[in-house]
């Protein structure tokens, strides 16, 4: 696609439920990060990719948030047993260098924990 | 880590009036400063971006300052118009890392 793609747009999920989100970065963007983005904050750094290798997890809040990239194109957050402070909007975003050039964001996962 | 403060959280100004948006960071090794426009329900979006080896960049409407020493920089908007109303974050990047300020939301007022 011309963009990046985000899947699903919204997710509701019950507290301890398991969930995963999708990105489809552009083709060829060797780069991809996830971000977090709790209502009127700005998007905060989780994990960052670069092909495969997971370089930078250091934003992960727990060990129940992972991130793969297993063949250098589409990622996959997953978080484990959700709890109500989860509930935010993940974006994903993919650059053609490094993180010194331009981010193209996806419109992000709405996720709600009830 | 770096730290990104913006400000101010929220302007309105009269539609051909200017804006302007003001960040600081903390780490001096930060050499890349971009400002991104995100609207309701979508994804951010790049308009503008300057490198620490620049001090100002100007692209039609849309002016980004930076001053090193003080490590601040600032995002001018002129001739405001109502398509401008959004909410604007700036960011500071350095290794693999993007820091995002908490945003302004700006309304351009008819």
């Amino acid at each position: 696609g011309a963009g990046v793609s985000q899947s699903p747009r919204y997710k509701v999920a019950k507290r301890g439920q398991d969930v995963a989100l999708r990105c489809d970065p552009i083709s060829g963007h060797v780069s991809l990060f996830w971000y977090q983005q709790a209502l009127g904050q700005g998007p905060e750094f989780l994990t960052y990719f670069q092909n495969e290798a997971q370089l930078d997890k250091s934003g992960l809040p727990s060990d129940r948030f992972f991130a793969e990239r297993p063949e250098g194109s589409v990622s996959t957050l997953k978080i484990q047993r959700t709890q109500q402070e989860d509930s935010a909007v993940y974006l994903c975003a993919s650059a053609s260098g490094g993180a010194t050039g331009e981010l193209f964001f996806g419109e992000g996962s709405r996720l709600t924990v009830l | 880590g770096e730290n990104v403060e913006q400000h101010p959280s929220t302007l309105s100004v009269q539609e051909g009036d200017s804006a302007v948006i003001k960040c600081t960071y903390s780490d001096s090794a930060s050499n890349y400063f971009p400002w991104y426009k995100q609207e309701l329900g979508k994804g951010p979006q790049l308009i503008i971006d300057i490198r620490s080896n620049v001090g100002e960049k100007k692209d039609q409407r849309i002016a980004v300052t930076l001053n090193k020493t003080a490590k601040h920089f600032s995002l001018h908007i002129t001739e405001t118009q109502p398509e401008d109303s959004a909410v604007y974050f700036c960011a500071a990047s350095i290794v693999n890392q993007f820091y995002f300020g908490t945003g302004t939301s700006l309304t351009v007022i008819p």
